[in-house]
């Protein structure tokens, strides 16, 4: 079926090092969304990405949604012990673009 | 406060009694859907709601059910819950199909024994 593919599962960085996640669909996306879930809380929309080749940013994210709008990035620079947390990409898989299909999220540990 | 409720946050039940988690939205959201999760697999969709007595099936419907009689609630109703559906549940919210921003409950953690 379709689905939205995301790696690496887990990440462990030393504070103030880089830190990407990618995420890949199987089908053309409309949008893209990027959510962030802190340990025992729920998600929170980070952002939305609609146009071929966007590039967002906010503070030291950077989103990125490709050309094919089949993939998209969330790059974060000089990562902080704040920046802990799963990162997921979602998107709608359905042509009525009713239901939103989730990754399996990024775990990001960063080690002070 | 705009914000998504539920509840219970935490229910351990026993196999086959009925329960109903409430979600509750106070801004006017068309859009309401419910998601599980679960380690190593993600949010999966269970239903969502397009507007008021308007649902369909997500990803995972296999055991729930949904009613929107009003377009603030959208309750999660278990029949007969089985082991299997012990889980973490969120409520999502977003004003339309068209603008996508999930808005996510707290959640409820499920244990059924």
């Amino acid at each position: 079926g379709q689905q939205v593919m995301q790696i690496p599962q887990y990440q462990h960085v030393q504070e103030g090092e880089d830190f990407t996640t990618y995420c890949n669909s199987s089908t053309t996306l409309s949008n893209i969304q990027w959510y962030k879930q802190r340990p025992g809380g729920h998600p929170v929309f980070l952002i939305q990405l609609v146009k071929s080749g966007e590039v967002k940013k906010q503070k030291r994210l950077t989103f990125q949604f490709g050309e094919a709008k089949k993939n998209s990035s969330l790059h974060i620079t000089a990562t902080q012990t704040t920046d802990v947390g799963t990162y997921f990409c979602a998107g709608p898989m359905n042509s009525g673009y009713s239901t939103l299909t989730f990754g399996k999220g990024t775990m990001l540990l960063v080690s002070p | 406060e705009a914000q998504v409720t539920q509840n219970p946050r935490y229910l351990i039940t026993v196999t086959g009694k009925k329960l109903t988690v409430t979600c509750s939205q106070n801004m006017n959201h068309e859009y309401m859907s419910w998601y599980r999760q679960d380690p190593g697999l993600g949010l999966r969709q269970i239903y969502y709601s397009m507007n008021v007595e308007v649902t369909d099936k997500g990803d995972v419907p296999e055991g729930y059910k949904v009613s929107r009689k009003e377009k603030r609630n959208f309750p999660l109703i278990l029949e007969s819950p089985s082991p299997n559906q012990t889980s973490l549940y969120f409520c999502a919210s977003s004003l339309s199909r068209q603008y996508n921003e999930q808005f996510f409950g707290p959640g409820t953690r499920l244990t059924v024994l």
